[in-house]
């Protein structure tokens, strides 16, 4: 089965500083797809950015990056800069194979930015 | 582009009754939906891939006589909570797969999430 784990519940930065949300995931298969999506108070879901598990190179949108870990199945975000409308909840997913492929959900990490 | 819609996004209804929640894709087509239910402060929980023209594929522990869903078109599909009760109250989030239309290949894999739907059930 897949699984992905969040181990950090709560996060709190300064506006303006750096934060590294954590992520790890399991599954025996090689072709994958990761993706960090956020969610603030309206609740609508975003994508923040996606890498693909064949590509080696780390996936960079922004102010958002990701450091994936293939052999360590660790998919962490950074995001530099924070600003306050980066406030939200973050969920780390998995989904496996090409096409419409359910996506498995971490727990979230609640992210605040703190003026 | 690739705007999903719900409607309604709010619905109070009494226990025993019937509530429809629709899931559309605005701009593209999506001949796979997937459906997902969020208590309060917890994850995203799939409840079951939805599929044009065939039956959907529910997840393990979900009761599929309770949760009916049909999608008959390549825009829209239909969560219906049958005869709800207290406990099915919850926020229920419709996702869609652009395939072949939008321009994006099978491989694409993102899906686009709709704003959700708050049931509650008194």
């Amino acid at each position: 089965a897949q699984t992905v784990t969040q181990s950090q519940p709560e996060m709190s930065v300064q506006e303006a500083e750096t934060v590294t949300l954590s992520c790890t995931y399991d599954t025996s298969e090689s072709n994958y797809y990761l993706f960090w999506y956020k969610q603030p108070p309206s609740r609508q879901m975003i994508l923040v950015i996606r890498q693909e598990a064949y590509k080696q190179q780390n996936a960079t949108e922004n102010r958002f990056s990701v450091n994936f870990q293939k052999a360590a199945k660790s998919f962490s975000l950074k995001i530099s800069d924070s600003q306050l409308g980066d406030t939200a909840m973050y969920f780390c997913a998995f989904s496996v194979g090409n096409g419409a492929q359910k996506l498995v959900f971490g727990q979230g990490t609640r992210l605040t930015i703190n003026p | 582009g690739a705007v999903v819609s719900q409607h309604p996004s709010r619905v109070i209804c009494k226990s025993g009754t019937s509530v429809k929640i629709e899931c559309r894709s605005l701009d593209f087509q999506a001949t796979t939906m997937f459906w997902y239910r969020q208590f309060p402060k917890q994850s995203l929980m799939l409840m079951a891939t939805s599929n044009e023209g065939s039956k959907a594929t529910y997840e393990q522990g979900v009761e599929k006589d309770k949760f009916l869903i049909n999608h008959a078109s390549l825009t829209l599909s239909t969560l219906t909570v049958t005869s709800a009760h207290p406990e099915d109250s919850s926020f229920y989030i419709c996702s869609a797969n652009p395939l072949g239309t939008s321009g994006r290949g099978p491989s694409y894999n993102e899906q686009f999430f709709g704003p959700g739907t708050r049931l509650t059930v008194l």
